[in-house]
């Protein structure tokens, strides 16, 4: 079936850095495409979204870049804080209001 | 702002029981969906309520089952609970069906099958 992958399971990064997380889906009908952040014990959070017109997108500290053409999402976030530990997953909408997720990237910071 | 709620927590049952969980959905939103997250793994469509009806289904059995109310506040059901079905039981709402509608999770439902 359709699914979203992520390449990663885990990036460890220092405090102050940027850091890059990636994520391939298959479905290339697929016109709508999120991040979420979730942190241990809490559901997953909107971060940011990008619809398939668009390549990229920037919020406050992050950025999700979309290549169609090799099926590719990235989200970058700059200035790495403690704040940002958590597990990130992609997910692209299918089907209606289907969200399909990635299985997540964990992202540690170092102090 | 009242954001996502579910209810209750955490719940622990045993293998052929039956449980009910409860969503109460962002506060002007009107559609509910259910995922479920197995631990380590990306949340999985279960279905989806708009209007009290369910719109849309994803590969799961005849036992998982769910319901709208009026006020769009939703349930999930699942018959003959399975050690499989030990998962976090997460719920999102949005407004309407237009694939613009951001989906938002509330704190989710850790059910334990023992």
């Amino acid at each position: 079936g359709e699914s979203v992958g992520l390449h990663l399971p885990t990036l460890s990064v220092q405090e102050g850095d940027n850091s890059i997380i990636n994520c391939a889906y298959s479905n290339s009908a697929s016109d709508y495409f999120i991040w979420y952040k979730q942190e241990s014990g809490k559901g997953p959070q909107f971060i940011i979204d990008i619809r398939s017109n668009m390549d990229k997108r920037q919020g406050q500290r992050v950025t999700v870049l979309l290549n169609k053409t090799v099926k590719h999402l990235s989200l970058q976030i700059a200035a790495t804080q403690p704040g940002d530990s958590a597990v990130y997953f992609c997910a692209s909408r299918e089907y209606g209001n289907k969200l399909v997720f990635g299985a997540g990237t964990i992202l540690r910071v170092k102090s | 702002d009242a954001g996502v709620t579910q209810s209750p927590t955490h719940l622990i049952k045993t293998r052929g029981q039956q449980v009910t969980l409860r969503c109460s959905p962002k506060s002007g939103h009107d559609t509910v969906s259910w995922y479920q997250q197995a631990l380590g793994q990306g949340p999985q469509f279960i279905f989806q309520y708009y209007e009290e009806e369910e719109r849309q289904r994803g590969n799961f059995p005849d036992r998982f089952s769910g319901h709208q109310f009026p006020n769009y506040s939703s349930e999930l059901n699942v018959n003959a609970l399975l050690l499989g079905d030990s998962a976090l039981y997460l719920c999102a709402s949005s407004l309407g069906l237009a694939t613009t509608d951001t989906q938002y999770f509330g704190p989710g439902t850790r059910l334990t099958v023992l």
